[in-house]
């Protein structure tokens, strides 16, 4: 099937830092990503929807400024978290829809797991 | 308010066991309905359905979605302990972008 890739997988950083999360499609085009935020124990919130040479599209209560999402190619999509705050610690997961002909599949990276001390 | 409700939260049944998971959804503009295993952290994915009344089957596994009552099923029969994971139900909906929301999950453990 086909592949995602995150990087890193997990990220320790200072308050007040920025970490950049790639993700990319290795063996197909997406020119839509999705980032995703997950806390313990709970499902999947969608954050952004990111599209290819376009602006991202953000989902509500979600800060563009703090959450900044750049898709500059068909096969990777950034995700920088600007000045990052303990409350910024959670699991950031992407994904890539793939279209096949009549069908469509979303596959996931493998998440990053930010803390932020 | 769009929204994928999903039932039960959790659920412990014995190997061997059938089990039958719920979701339904209240959205605009439907599009399509993919189901997921999390176990660690990629959630993997399972089935995408998109036409009522179709099952969709793999091995022990199959789902079918209902677009005029809004909710999908997710068996598994002869569970086995493998099978202990998260399940996750998506909904694709058209919202100004194409985008897709989650459910709660439901915390399948099969018990050897």
């Amino acid at each position: 099937g086909a592949v995602v890739s995150q990087h890193p997988s997990w990220v320790i950083c200072k308050s007040g830092t920025s970490v950049k999360i790639e993700c990319r499609s290795l063996d197909f085009q997406a020119t839509t990503m999705f980032w995703y935020r997950q806390f313990p124990k709970q499902s999947l919130m969608l954050m952004a929807t990111s599209n290819e040479g376009s602006k991202a599209t953000y989902e509500q209560g979600v800060e563009k400024d703090k959450f900044l999402i750049n898709h500059a190619s068909l096969t990777l999509s950034t995700l920088t978290v600007t000045s990052a705050h303990p409350e910024d610690s959670s699991f950031y997961i992407c994904s890539a829809r793939e279209w096949r002909q009549v069908s469509e599949k979303l596959f996931f990276g493998s998440g990053t797991q930010l803390s932020v001390l | 308010e769009d929204k994928v409700v999903q039932s039960p939260l959790s659920l412990v049944v014995h190997e061997g066991d059938t089990v039958t998971l719920n979701c339904s959804y209240e959205v605009t503009n439907f599009r399509s309905l993919l189901w997921y295993k999390q176990e660690k952290k990629a959630p993997t994915f399972l089935f995408m359905l998109t036409s009522s009344g179709i099952e969709k089957k793999s091995g022990r596994l199959s789902s079918i979605l209902d677009k005029k009552e809004l909710f999908s099923i997710l068996n598994i029969t002869a569970t086995q302990t493998g099978d202990s994971a998260v399940y996750l139900c998506a909904v694709g909906f058209s919202s100004g972008t194409y985008k897709y929301i989650f459910g709660t999950g439901t915390r399948l453990k099969v018990l050897a």
